[in-house]
Order: C-alpha cells, then structure tokens, then sequence
C-alpha cells in the first residue's frame, strides 16, 4: 500500500495553468479508472473536485479537469484564482479492497 | 443538505481504546459506501478503513486487527472502535460518504480529534 507519488508543491500566476501529477503503479492508476482528486483548505475538510479520473461533481468550476495517461494522472488547474491557492491530494482504488492516497501537493498562487 | 458530523476524539494512553462516531444527515448510511480517513498533523491523508453498502468492511494494514467499522442503522450513525491505540495513530479522523462507487469521497466530516500519548 504505498502512497502515490506527487511533487511537494506547485505554483503559478493569477490566469495562468498549473498541472499536479500524481504517479502510481500498474496495480493501482495502471489498472483504476478511480483516481479522485481532493482539495483542501488550511483547517477545512477535503472537498472531492475530480473523481473517475476526469469527473466533475456539481458546483466544481470547469478550470479543474482531470486526466491519466498509463499509471500517472494529472490535475490541471486553468485560469488560477486567488483561492485555488491549497493543499491538492491524489487517490487511487489500490487493489486488493483498499484505497491509496498521494502525499499531497501546495499549491502558491503567486 | 448532506451533513456528516464526527465526535468521540480524546486524549487516550498508548494501548487504550476509543470509539468514534459519524451522525449523518441528509442521506442513509444503509446500503451506501462510508469510509474513516485520518490525517496526522501537518501530514496528508490515509484511509483507515470502508464499510461496504453490505456491510462487510475493509482495513488499512496499518489498522487491521485493531480497528472495527460498523454502522447502526436505525440511528443513522458511522462508528469507528478503535483499540490498542499506538502513538502514529495520532491524528484528525474524518467519516466520508462514497459518490457511488467505493472509492470516491463526495462528503466529508469536519473530524474529530484523536491524540495517543502518555
């Protein structure tokens, strides 16, 4: 059960792009189409943005958009606000009944 | 509207036990996904444990044997037992509701403390 693997942090202007990888194995991402991706305020509960690798839940902003490509996914965040600056957490179904988490990402909106 | 609240975090020794509960609103737990998921402080999260719509749950290895999922249906309450509690099991504990699937977490608690020292 090792975690996903994403970078420490992130950055980008106000209107720029920003993409978040997030790598995993052929036994999770490889295999899953069940990537969901999780944003979270300082002291606030994760919120669900991304889930089935590219899904949207109701009231998320279409500038969020997810994407996998063999046992990596990505987020891409387009036209950064101000209040996209937060903590950015990857998961996968792991196999064998159980699901995984990347370490997390911070994302800087300069 | 979905509301999910935890309670039941306190300060334990190390080799004590807990239990925690999740009150949801909105929705039922019967025949749904419902999972725990902790986050130590300053760290990131880890999922501790689901409880399938059957019923039958499912464990972290790192919980396994120690911890118990169950659900009560009639109160419409999540319940977390939790014992032989270790120091790394210090951390914010969060119930989540599964979007349909097992592995998607639409609705989150705002978590209940646990902290195991001596």
């Amino acid at each position: 059960q090792s975690a996903l693997t994403q970078p420490p942090s992130a950055s980008g202007s106000p209107g720029q792009s920003v993409t978040i990888s997030c790598t995993g194995t052929s036994s999770d991402i490889g295999t899953y189409n069940s990537v969901s991706w999780y944003q979270q305020h300082p002291g606030k509960a994760p919120k669900l943005i991304i889930y089935d690798v590219t899904k949207r839940p109701s009231g998320v902003p279409d500038r969020f958009s997810g994407s996998k490509s063999a046992n990596t996914a990505s987020l891409t965040v387009s036209g950064l606000q101000a209040e996209d600056e937060a903590d950015y957490y990857c998961s996968s179904d792991g196999g064998r009944n159980n699901l995984i988490f990347g370490g997390g990402t911070k994302l800087t909106v300069l | 509207e979905i509301q999910l609240v935890e309670s039941g975090g306190d300060l334990v020794p190390p080799g004590g036990s807990l239990r925690l509960s999740c009150a949801a609103a909105g929705f039922s737990v019967n025949n749904i996904y419902m999972s725990w998921v902790r986050q130590p402080p300053g760290k990131g999260l880890q999922w501790v444990a689901l409880i399938h719509s059957d019923g039958s749950p499912t464990y972290a290895d790192s919980v396994k044997g120690r911890f118990t999922i169950s659900k009560d249906y009639s109160r419409n309450l999540l319940y977390l037992q939790m014992s032989s509690l270790r120091a790394e099991d210090t951390a914010l504990y969060y119930c989540a509701r599964s979007c349909g699937g097992a592995w998607c977490l639409s609705n989150w608690g705002q978590g209940t403390l646990v902290t195991v020292s001596s």
